[in-house]
């Protein structure tokens, strides 16, 4: 079975712009969450989606927003980028949602913002 | 303000001794708990889970203790083998909750 996809790998963008990240999950997987990692702050919750809706979001500004297709498949925004927006973008998938179904990462989207 | 903290940026160990990986929590709701090993350039993957109703999980080198009273979890790799050097990162989650908490990541380098 094939793991959880994201494209583009790396982007870089400039300031003020805008950019949109995909994100495939495992097929079956109908529970897609998104994080930020940045150094020294983790993986920082961004959003979860489930049966298109948007279920939980974590604290970042609006600007950061998501959505969910009929098929699992996700995207996230970001617009009016801002230089701490430079980070790695990770997509998880899961069977269902919350424990105790872990969640399966994807390799990420590296976003440079200059 | 975060909830799952693991106070050790890095570890460096050598090849075959034991290593202990640290992560405390402050919600006392947590009740299911996680490790995820991290490779660079790739995702995290998952490597181990502990419930609240176990203070002990253990699943080949890899051994989970979970200490509620504490509010602390240790991950126990033995031997540590040089391909276990990654980022590990533990995580938490209520049972009825539907979001994960994660910690801050530990550098663990297993030495030749």
């Amino acid at each position: 079975k094939a793991g959880v996809t994201q494209t583009p790998r790396y982007l870089i963008k400039t300031r003020g712009q805008q950019v949109t990240l995909s994100c495939s999950p495992i097929s079956g997987h109908r529970s897609v969450s998104w994080y930020q990692q940045t150094p020294g702050q983790g993986l920082q919750f961004l959003f979860e989606y489930f049966s298109e809706t948007q279920r939980n979001k974590g604290n970042f500004p609006g600007r950061f927003s998501g959505r969910q297709f009929s098929n699992s498949r996700s995207e996230m925004n970001v617009s009016t980028l801002e230089l701490g927006d430079s980070a790695l973008y990770l997509c998880a998938s899961s069977l269902q949602r919350g424990a105790p179904y872990e969640q399966y990462f994807g390799p990420g989207t590296r976003l440079t913002v200059t | 303000d975060q909830q799952v903290k693991q106070n050790s940026p890095s570890l460096s160990v050598q090849e075959g001794r034991i290593s202990i990986l640290n992560c405390d929590y402050t919600n006392s709701m947590f009740d299911y708990f996680l490790w995820y090993k991290k490779y660079p350039a790739e995702g995290p993957t998952f490597l181990i889970s502990i419930s609240s109703i176990k203070d002990k999980n253990e699943d080949g080198r890899f051994t989970v203790f979970l200490n509620k009273s504490a509010k602390h979890l240790s991950l126990h790799i033995v031997p540590s083998q040089p391909g276990d050097s990654a980022v590990y990162f533990c995580a938490a989650s209520t049972n009825t909750g539907n979001q994960f908490y994660f910690g801050t990541g530990t550098s663990l380098t297993v030495i030749p």
